[in-house]
C-alpha cells in the first residue's frame, strides 16, 4: 500500500535554512501536499505542488518534486522561531484520501 | 465561521467505558474524516464520510463507529473504550473532489484510557 517517509526531527538556527525531506511511494498521486502542526492544534496546509511541477516558490516556501526518486522537499528560507511546529508531507491516494507522513518535528534555535 | 470544532477537549475514560466525539464544520464540506494521531506514527484515517448519510473505513477502524446522519456534523463512537485508543483524535473536512484536495482540522480530542 501507499507509504509516506520522513525524519523525525530537525533542529536549525534562526535565519538558516531549513529543509524537511520527504519519500512517496503512490506515482498516481496528482497532488502531494505539506501541512503544518503548531503544539496543541490541528493541521494547516501550507502548500502544494501539482504532479507536473518540478518546483513550486511561495514566499518563503519553495517544493521541490522529484517524480523518478519520489522525493519531496521543502526548504524555509529566513526561518524563525514561529515555523517550530511539526510538518507533514501528504500524498493522495486513489480515492482521494490523504496519506500523512509521520510528521517532521522543526526546532528553530534562537 | 467557527471552522471545523470538536467537542470535547480532553476526556479520560476507564477501560470498557463508552463515549461519543462530536465533530462539527460550518463550510458546507462533503467530506468529512476522523484520525488518530499517535507519537512517531502520523495521522492514521479511522473512517471517514463521503456526503450525509453515508460513511467509510479507514485504516484502522477496528473498535470505532461513526455517523453521519447531519452534513454539518460527524460523529465517533468508541462502545468499549481500551488503553490502545488512548490518543488525540482529529476532525477534518473538505470539499468534494476539486482542484486540489485541502482538509480542514479540528482543534483536536486528547483522550486517555485507563
Amino acid at each position: 500500500g501507499e507509504d509516506v517517509e520522513q525524519s523525525l526531527f530537525l533542529s536549525v538556527r534562526e535565519g538558516d535554512s531549513s529543509v524537511i525531506n520527504c519519500t512517496y511511494t503512490d506515482s498516481s498521486s496528482t497532488y502531494l501536499y505539506w501541512y503544518k502542526q503548531e503544539p496543541g492544534a490541528g493541521l494547516q496546509l501550507l502548500t502544494y505542488i501539482f504532479s507536473n511541477m518540478d518546483m513550486k516558490q511561495d514566499q518563503r516556501l519553495t517544493v521541490l518534486l522529484n517524480k523518478k526518486d519520489k522525493h519531496l522537499s521543502l526548504r524555509i528560507a529566513d526561518t524563525q522561531t514561529g515555523d517550530s511546529a511539526i510538518y507533514f508531507c501528504a500524498e493522495e491516494d486513489s480515492s482521494y484520501k490523504l496519506i500523512f507522513g509521520s510528521g517532521t518535528r522543526l526546532l528553530v534555535r534562537p | 465561521n467557527a471552522g471545523v470544532t470538536q467537542t470535547p477537549k480532553f476526556r479520560v475514560l476507564k477501560t470498557g467505558q463508552s463515549m461519543t466525539l462530536l465533530c462539527a464544520q460550518d463550510m458546507n464540506h462533503e467530506y468529512m474524516y476522523w484520525y488518530r494521531q499517535d507519537p512517531g506514527m502520523g495521522l492514521r484515517l479511522i473512517h471517514y464520510s463521503v456526503g450525509e448519510g453515508t460513511t467509510a473505513k479507514g485504516e484502522v477502524p477496528d473498535g470505532y463507529n461513526v455517523s453521519r446522519l447531519k452534513k454539518q456534523n460527524f460523529l465517533l463512537g468508541l462502545e468499549s473504550a481500551a488503553p490502545s485508543q488512548t490518543s488525540v483524535y482529529f476532525c477534518a473536512s473538505s470539499q468534494d473532489r476539486g482542484i486540489y484536495n485541502e482538509q480542514f482540522f479540528g482543534p483536536g480530542t486528547r483522550l486517555t484510557v485507563l
